[in-house]
């Protein structure tokens, strides 16, 4: 069974401030990655999908990097805004798994005013 | 454009009962798929279609069975609920079949369910 672990579980932060996160996954077999955002009582959204070792998407304040070699992928959100409340999953998919996708726990971001 | 739907929201079952959840998306998705999310796990994958009259196993699919008879709907049946079974269900579908990219999974709004 494949592992993919985000950290940290959940963080505060004040509005302005800027944070990231993590998203671990094994190294080999690498297929894509995705990001997505899902606010309390709604379903989840995508954010970016990533599929280079390298790659760097952005969307407005928020940005994601990958680097496939060692298995970690970065979210990013610059200038946080409560809006940004929401929890950040990250889901992966190895190549030879069919085309579904191993979920992370999640980290959950609440932006303080 | 209704995108994902899953019926019911919400749903109450004593232990031993049966009922079937409901996911149909107008996409024109091949892939479709279900999850179940617990308090501090990810989503894990019960079970999914490639297409229509194509279903397979994911990581968690005992207590559960589906069908894909068509291209549009993804129906999940709990023949015998079980507590273990309480849970949030997503319904998610995509356009990521090989060779035509990398398109996300889009989801449906859920279906919590109790069983007692």
């Amino acid at each position: 069974i494949l592992n993919v672990e985000q950290s940290p579980q959940s963080l505060h932060v004040q509005e302005g401030d800027s944070t990231n996160f993590t998203c671990s996954f094994p190294s080999s077999n690498f297929y894509a990655l995705h990001w997505y955002r899902w606010e309390t009582a709604k379903s989840p959204e995508a954010l970016f999908v990533m599929t280079l070792n390298g790659d760097e998407k952005k969307k407005g304040r928020i940005s994601a990097t990958l680097n496939t070699k060692e298995g970690y992928s970065y979210l990013y959100i610059k200038g946080s805004q409560p809006e940004d409340s929401a929890t950040y999953l990250c889901a992966f998919r190895r190549d030879n798994y069919g085309q579904n996708f191993v979920f992370g726990p999640g980290t959950r971001l609440s932006v303080l005013p | 454009n209704a995108g994902v739907t899953q019926t019911p929201k919400f749903q109450v079952l004593k232990t031993g009962q049966s009922m079937t959840l409901q996911c149909a998306q107008d996409m024109n998705h091949e892939y479709m798929s279900w999850y179940r999310q617990d308090p501090g796990m990810g989503l894990r994958l019960i079970h999914y279609s490639v297409g229509a009259g194509i279903t397979d196993q994911g990581e968690v699919p005992n207590g559960y069975n589906v069908s894909r008879s068509t291209t549009e709907d993804f129906p999940l049946r709990l023949e015998l609920a079980a507590p273990s079974q309480t849970s949030v269900y997503f319904c998610a579908s995509s356009n990521n079949f090989e060779g035509q990219g990398y398109s996300p999974l889009h989801f449906g709004n859920g279906t919590r369910l109790t069983v007692t």
